[in-house]
């Protein structure tokens, strides 16, 4: 099966400053990678997702990496602020029939002020 | 809006109790999932429903079974209870087969087995 690897598991910068949270996935077959955000205490959002068809996508200050060769994709947050703190967690499946959703362990990024 | 909702958010049960997890959904999602989050372990699939009265086990379903009766409502039971299933269960509901669209959350039931 699928097996995500996320990379650091805490991760703490500067408000301001850009963070940068990396995931590896191990299925060559998976085409698709979602990032959650959950806040202190709520549930995980739906931040960003990329399907195996293109390399980036940006929404705002978000970005997503892909590159499908070396199997590993990268979450970016720039001009970070307090209320981007929050575990981030990565996770990728291929959209296939009886797939299922893989999780990386998760990074808790803290902005500080 | 979605809305996911779990029945109860902090539980305390006893070694060998019978737990039941409840969480109802109100957007008409086919597909129906329980997660357990644990720290430095990411959320493991414990068990996920594409159907009413239809279950399939996730990576870890050992101890844990599911009910589907209706298709806005699935409850994850746990027959006996251990010590190891203190946790964090979080059901979630998605509009897409298998997690490959947005999934929704509950807030979680916090469960401590003593």
């Amino acid at each position: 099966g699928e097996n995500v690897e996320q990379h650091p598991s805490t991760l703490s910068v500067q408000e301001g400053d850009s963070a940068v949270i990396k995931c590896t996935y191990s299925d060559s077959a998976s085409n698709y990678f979602p990032w959650y955000k959950q806040e202190l205490g709520k549930r995980p959002q739906l931040i960003i997702d990329i399907r195996s068809n293109v390399g980036e996508k940006k929404d705002q200050r978000i970005a997503v990496t892909l590159n499908k060769t070396a199997k590993h994709f990268s979450l970016h947050i720039t001009e970070t602020q307090p209320e981007d703190s929050a575990v981030y967690f990565c996770a990728a499946v291929y959209t296939g029939t009886a797939s299922k959703l893989t999780f990386g362990t998760g990074t808790r990024l803290q902005v500080t002020l | 809006d979605v809305k996911v909702t779990q029945s109860s958010r902090y539980l305390v049960k006893r070694t060998g109790e019978k737990v039941f997890l409840e969480c109802v959904q109100d957007m008409d999602h086919e597909n129906m999932f329980w997660y357990r989050q644990d720290p430095g372990l990411g959320l493991r699939l414990i068990y996920f429903s594409y159907d009413v009265k239809m279950k399939e086990k996730g990576d870890i379903p050992e101890g844990y079974s599911v009910s589907r009766e209706k298709k806005e409502r699935f409850s994850l039971i746990l027959e006996s209870a251990s010590t190891n299933q203190t946790s964090m269960y979080l059901c979630a509901s998605s509009l897409w087969e298998l997690g490959t669209g947005e999934l929704f959350f509950g807030e979680g039931s916090r469960l401590t087995v003593l």
